[in-house]
Order: structure tokens, then C-alpha cells, then sequence
């Protein structure tokens, strides 16, 4: 299953929201997840079933979609933000990630 | 606290061998499946490969087939990934993930990630 982001890049200022859509080549239900990885850091999980949210990370995040499309929303961007942002798919193998979202405060 | 901790990495000549250990601690490594994912300098994720709790079922990508085999020690509370006849195209971080969902299957996300181990194959 590929998955595709988009953009490939945003450069965004504080306190805006950004949107990262990813596509699946087919229908996933809800096995998708969102990881941010910041630089030189290993990725940490920021939602998980395209919806659920994660003990510990703040609540500007926040994911939706179901089948192919779905969507990684960040409200009210702050500097810690600023990261490349990954799908990843579990519906079935080979697991597979998306090309990543470079988000530049 | 729950930490994944990656060695091995090192500089190999194509064609070479390697083998990466991932020690696991704070947790039942016993009940979650393991995971490698690699990064190239500069590029995105990669998975690699998964192991089941138990060890019993594991599947590879594509690109490794055949040239990397994923097991586990649950009793050293250790994941490897042997790599052979490595390429140029496999220098990469090499992490490795622990899976959120405990229990039996391999197709689970994951919580918790190691640092990385820097794989580099050049003459």
C-alpha cells in the first residue's frame, strides 16, 4: 500500500493551523498513524486508528479520515513544532510509511 | 521506563555482513512484536522488518529479502536484524520500534523507538 502526503514541505509562522493530508493507494479503515520526528530525534507517536489521540501529547494535534484519505491537523502552531510529519499504514504488510511533511516554523 | 538501546552499527565494505541488536527494557519484551525501520541520510522511513512476540511469525520487505533475517531472544530481552551482502543503498539509522498492541500479529503501530544505529556500506 503506498502512502502519499502532501504538501512535501509547509513553512508556517506561530499560532497558525496547518493540515497534512495522506492518501492510501487503498481502502485502509482506520490503520493509519501519525508520527512526528524532529531533527536528529527518533520518531514519536503523535495519533494512532487516524483519530486517537496519545497520552502526553498536546492537544493542537489531532487526526480524522477513514478508507484512503486522511488528515493530520495542527491547530495554533508553536515553535516545537517544527518537524517532519509521517503516515504509516498497518492494514496490512509490507507496512508502509508516507514520504514525510517537513513543517518549518 | 521503557527504552529500546541499538548497537552495532559501523562502516562495512559492500557484500559485507552485520548484525544489530536492539536491547529492550521496562516492559514485557515477551508480549510485543518487534520492528526494524530504517532512515537514509536525509530521506524518510523505511520499515523493514517485524517478529511476533514469540518469535514464531516474521515477514521482511521487499528490499531485504533475502539478505536480512529479524529474531529475538526473549530471554535476553533482544531483538537482532542480521543484514548480509549489504549494499551501498542500505546505509541508513537503523531503529528499532516496539509495538503498541501487546499480544499475538505483526501488523501494529508503535509507541516507542530507540535512538538509532548507524549503518554505513562503502569501500
Amino acid at each position: 500500500i503506498v502512502l502519499t502526503q502532501s504538501p512535501d514541505f509547509q513553512s508556517v509562522t506561530p499560532k497558525e493551523q496547518v493540515t497534512i493530508t495522506c492518501r492510501a493507494s487503498q481502502p485502509i479503515g482506520n490503520r493509519l498513524h501519525w508520527y512526528q520526528q524532529k531533527a536528529d530525534q527518533s520518531p514519536k507517536l503523535l495519533i494512532r486508528y487516524a483519530s486517537q489521540s496519545i497520552s502526553g501529547v498536546p492537544s493542537r494535534f489531532s487526526g480524522s479520515g477513514s478508507g484512503t484519505d486522511f488528515t493530520l491537523t495542527i491547530n495554533t502552531l508553536e515553535a516545537e513544532d517544527a518537524a517532519t510529519y509521517y503516515c504509516h499504514q498497518t492494514s496490512s504488510l509490507p507496512l508502509t510509511f508516507g514520504g514525510g511533511t517537513k513543517v518549518e516554523i | 521506563e521503557v527504552q529500546l538501546l541499538e548497537s552495532g552499527g559501523a562502516l562495512v565494505q559492500p557484500g559485507g555482513s552485520l548484525r544489530l541488536p536492539c536491547e529492550a527494557s521496562g516492559f514485557t519484551f515477551s508480549s510485543y512484536a518487534m520492528s526494524w525501520v530504517r532512515q537514509a541520510p536525509g530521506k524518510g522511513l523505511e520499515w523493514v522488518a517485524v517478529i511476533s512476540d514469540s518469535g514464531g511469525s516474521t515477514y521482511t520487505a521487499d528490499s531485504v529479502r533475502g539478505r536480512f533475517t529479524i529474531s529475538r531472544d526473549n530471554s535476553k530481552n533482544t531483538v537482532y536484524l542480521q543484514m548480509k551482502t549489504l549494499r551501498a543503498e542500505d546505509s541508513a539509522v537503523y531503529f528499532c520500534a516496539k509495538s503498541d498492541i501487546i499480544g499475538p500479529g505483526i501488523t501494529w503501530h508503535f509507541d516507542v523507538w530507540g535512538r538509532g544505529t548507524l549503518v554505513t556500506v562503502s569501500s
